[in-house]
């Protein structure tokens, strides 16, 4: 069946320190795949996607390019700020078996904590 | 655009009764909206999916008697979490997607605790 795997926190950095959080998937189909994150006591919040191979999802700094050699969308972010601090979520989407509907399936989320 | 919202964002019940969630899409029709339940420190697991005026797909596991799941509009869905025990106790979370549109926009969730 289809999987994300992320690695698994909690990640601390220091203020403006590179941030990469891994995430690679497997999938029966040719997945979307997506990063959202959840800041404390909220939902989720999409960040970025990429549809296609070699895509490169971008936001708020973020960016996470789609690799289906290495089936990986590792995000990364070049200068991290405390308010980035958050659980995030690496997801991918594909067409349920009946082909009716989009299922989204999630990693475990790694937890980010950025300190001034 | 693609704003969900969610109601109540909090509840606090009863063992034994029931308790209803709102989810809407305020600024597009929502063809498909999904139910999940966030457990502490964990992941999104799926509970069921719904269509706009048809019967929801639940995932395997989750009981459909227990989770009602209505779709009424293509702006709003409900979820029951009828006669609610302390174990149903959870963080729930919505989303929407449009029709043809694959990326699902979430609401911020509901805290639901059981006395």
């Amino acid at each position: 069946g289809d999987s994300v795997t992320q690695m698994e926190g909690p990640v601390t950095l220091s203020e403006e320190a590179f941030l990469t959080i891994n995430c690679t998937y497997t999938a029966t189909g040719y997945p979307s795949l997506f990063w959202y994150v959840q800041y404390p006591g909220e939902g989720l919040q999409l960040l970025l996607k990429a549809t296609k191979a070699d895509d490169k999802g971008s936001n708020k700094g973020f960016e996470a390019t789609y690799r289906k050699e290495t089936t990986s969308f590792h995000l990364e972010k070049g200068s991290v700020q405390v308010s980035d601090s958050a659980v995030y979520f690496c997801a991918l989407s594909v067409l349920n078996s009946g082909g009716s509907n989009y299922k989204l399936t999630f990693g475990k989320g790694t937890l980010l904590t950025v300190n001034p | 655009g693609a704003v969900v919202s969610q109601h109540p964002s909090w509840v606090i019940c009863k063992s034994g009764t029931s308790v209803k969630i709102e989810c809407r899409s305020l600024d597009f029709q929502a063809t498909t909206m999904f139910w999940y339940r966030q457990f502490p420190k964990q992941s999104l697991m799926l509970m069921a999916t719904s269509n706009e005026g048809s019967k929801a797909t639940y995932e395997q596991g989750v009981e459909k008697d227990k989770f009602l799941i209505n779709h009424a509009s293509l702006t709003l869905s409900t979820l029951t979490v009828t006669s609610a025990h302390p174990e149903d106790s959870s963080f729930y979370i919505c989303s929407a997607r449009r029709q043809g549109i694959e990326t699902q926009y979430f609401g911020p969730g509901t805290r639901l605790l059981v006395l």
